[in-house]
């Protein structure tokens, strides 16, 4: 089974809808994210968690909310969708550790389609 | 200007050429480079990775970091059709990473 998995995998949706993706690990690890990767701009980080009670925004993060449920339950809501979001979204999760290096685990992402 | 810069390519080459990928970046504070492979309709993953300036070698990949011209570098010997996918790079200077664009490559049979 895969350690990270992202769900749905697919979605079309109307502007205005709200929208939430869902993320789940078992990979053990505390940290998550999430992305958007657009063409020509990779990925762009939107909010990420470093535990349960720990929520930080990225560098885009307008018009996105975040809930970490649990340590392994991370999603993503668009609360009023609109076309611009379009995109392919990905979670990530990550250990603490103390190497430095800080390797990312990436879901299969979301391809989300507003109209 | 965007802390990491990415030609997004594509670049295409014949199996079996030797392929660079390159990025340069502004932020002095970056001390992890790293390299993720994407294949198509999938996710990010961690190819391989650098402390500081130098080279790391893993089988027909190598990877160089120039901190003083602020240049990394991914090179792949003798290129197979399975390596197609996109080439992100990666830096981080803590907690976050910081990703390019990507590449995309295309070797062809």
């Amino acid at each position: 089974d895969a350690d990270v998995t992202q769900t749905p995998r697919n979605r079309i949706t109307k502007t205005g809808k709200r929208i939430m993706l869902e993320c789940s690990q078992t990979k053990g690890h505390d940290r998550m994210y999430w992305y958007r990767q657009d063409p020509g701009l990779g990925l762009r980080l939107i909010y990420y968690s470093f535990d349960v009670k720990d929520i930080n925004k990225g560098e885009i993060s307008d018009g996105y909310s975040v809930s970490r449920q649990a340590q392994a339950k991370f999603s993503l809501s668009l609360e009023s969708a609109i076309p611009n979001q379009t995109a392919l979204y990905f979670c990530a999760t990550s250990d603490a550790g103390t190497s430095g290096v800080n390797e990312q685990f990436f879901g299969p992402g979301t391809r989300l389609t507003v109209l | 200007q965007k802390e990491v810069e990415q030609d997004p390519g594509p670049l295409s080459v014949p199996e079996g050429a030797i392929v660079s990928l390159n990025c340069t970046y502004s932020n002095s504070a970056f001390q992890y480079f790293m390299w993720y492979r994407q294949y198509s309709r999938k996710g990010p993953e961690l190819l391989m990775y650098t402390y500081s300036s130098g080279n790391k070698e893993d089988g027909r990949f190598t990877a160089q970091v120039d901190k003083s011209s602020k240049y990394i570098s991914l090179f792949i010997r003798d290129s197979q059709p399975s390596d197609s996918a996109t080439y992100l790079c990666a830096m981080s200077g803590g907690n976050k990473l910081v990703f390019g664009a990507g590449t995309i490559l295309r070797v062809k049979s």
